[in-house]
Order: C-alpha cells, then sequence, then structure tokens
C-alpha cells in the first residue's frame, strides 16, 4: 500500500456543485495531516490542516476518521477560482520523509 | 517579509554541467526542505535541514548535495547533470519538522539536455 493514495481525477464539476475527495494512507501512526492546493505551474499552498474532530473553513470541510485511515475534503458551492489539484499531505512514517505528500486529486470547476 | 525565494526561477543545463538552485527564507524557520516535482507525480524530498549545520537526506538523495550554512540559506547543488534530474524543485522551510505548516518557494523548473 502506497504511504498516501489519492483519486488523480479529473473531477470536472458546474459551478456551484459540492465535491468531495477522499485520501488514504497507510501509516497508522501519523498525527498531522493537511490538504494543500497546487495551481498549475505554481507552489503548493496550505489550503487547511485536518483535525480529528474534523474542522470547517468557509466552503471546505475537512474529515479525518482514523479507523479507516482516510481523509476527505469536501467543497460546496464550487467556484471557477476552486480549479486546482489538492493535495493530501501525511507526516511520514520513518525519520527522513517528515511529511509525505500525496500525488494530487485535479479539480477542473465548470462555467 | 518574502516568505521562501528561489533563483533562478529556469535553468536549461546541459549533461553533466553543475549548478547550484539557491534558496532563501526570512521568517527564522528552523526547517527546511528540498522538494522535487515530476509532472503529474507528487513531491519527492530529496534532502532537508533541522538548522544550520545540519543536514540529512531524504527519499531521493542521489546526484545533489546540499549545506546549509546559515538559518536562512539552503542551497541545493546539482554535479554532473542527468536528463533524469529535470524536474520542478521547490525548495520549502517550516518552523518545526513534522507537524507545522511548510512554506513553499516558487520553484525552479530545471530542464536537462
Amino acid at each position: 500500500r502506497k504511504e498516501v493514495e489519492q483519486d488523480p481525477g479529473p473531477f470536472n464539476v458546474p459551478e456551484g456543485a459540492t465535491v468531495a475527495f477522499n485520501c488514504t494512507y497507510s501509516n497508522s501512526a501519523s498525527q498531522s495531516f493537511f490538504w494543500y492546493r497546487q495551481d498549475c505551474r505554481k507552489e503548493p499552498k496550505l489550503l487547511m490542516s485536518v483535525y480529528s474532530s474534523g474542522n470547517e473553513d468557509g466552503r471546505f470541510t475537512a474529515q479525518l476518521n482514523r479507523a479507516s485511515q482516510y481523509i476527505s475534503l469536501l467543497i460546496r458551492d464550487s467556484k471557477l477560482s476552486d480549479s486546482a489539484t489538492y493535495l493530501c499531505v501525511v507526516n511520514g512514517n520513518s525519520g527522513n520523509t517528515p511529511l509525505v505528500f500525496g500525488k494530487g486529486t485535479r479539480l477542473s470547476v465548470i462555467a | 517579509n518574502a516568505g521562501v525565494t528561489q533563483t533562478p526561477k529556469f535553468r536549461i543545463l546541459k549533461i553533466g554541467q553543475s549548478m547550484t538552485l539557491q534558496c532563501a527564507q526570512d521568517m527564522n524557520h528552523n526547517y527546511m526542505y528540498w522538494y522535487r516535482q515530476d509532472p503529474g507525480m507528487g513531491l519527492k524530498l530529496i534532502y532537508y535541514s533541522v538548522g544550520a549545520g545540519i543536514t540529512d537526506k531524504g527519499e531521493v538523495p542521489n546526484g545533489y548535495n546540499v549545506s546549509r550554512s546559515t538559518t536562512e540559506d539552503f542551497p541545493l547543488r546539482l554535479e554532473l547533470a542527468a536528463p533524469s534530474q529535470t524536474s520542478v524543485y521547490f525548495c520549502a522551510s517550516s518552523p518545526s519538522r513534522e507537524a507545522d505548516t511548510q512554506y513553499f518557494g516558487p520553484g525552479t523548473r530545471l530542464t536537462v539536455l
């Protein structure tokens, strides 16, 4: 099992739609979880941290399921500006990989 | 506050040439990282540093070297460039290693021909 796995997409959704991404991780001892956003040809930027109890930031909701080792990101009322690649990030399971980045899920929001 | 800066933005190298990718941060972060990102792939850690004078290998260190003489700077050296090193290189920094957010520079696009 890969350390962090994501559906690469693309997810093509109309403006205003609700879309959800899942991510699975292999290390049951992982403690830190994040969603990053990466625009085309740009650097990754933190979207939100993921907390055990779940957390919300405006239209974005992140959930953590430790028992099943997956993380989810829900985007409500999608905007054109949400089009990007969303990276699932988990702290690594060995001393030389502080954070492990998934390959990302590509989202295109269409007018 | 510029955050993390990287130079150059673009570079084309010939096989066998060497170069240094520069990275600097002005947030007084102790931890700094170098990643490479190949098309359609995730970020792979090359080297990281937990403070001035201390560096450690990541997942894909072969063909690269780093140094960390100051808190602010973390250059990445490519010796004897190979086509397999064609990639986008990102530098990042964080206050601590695992729990904290990493802040990324804008990247260097390197092509080796």
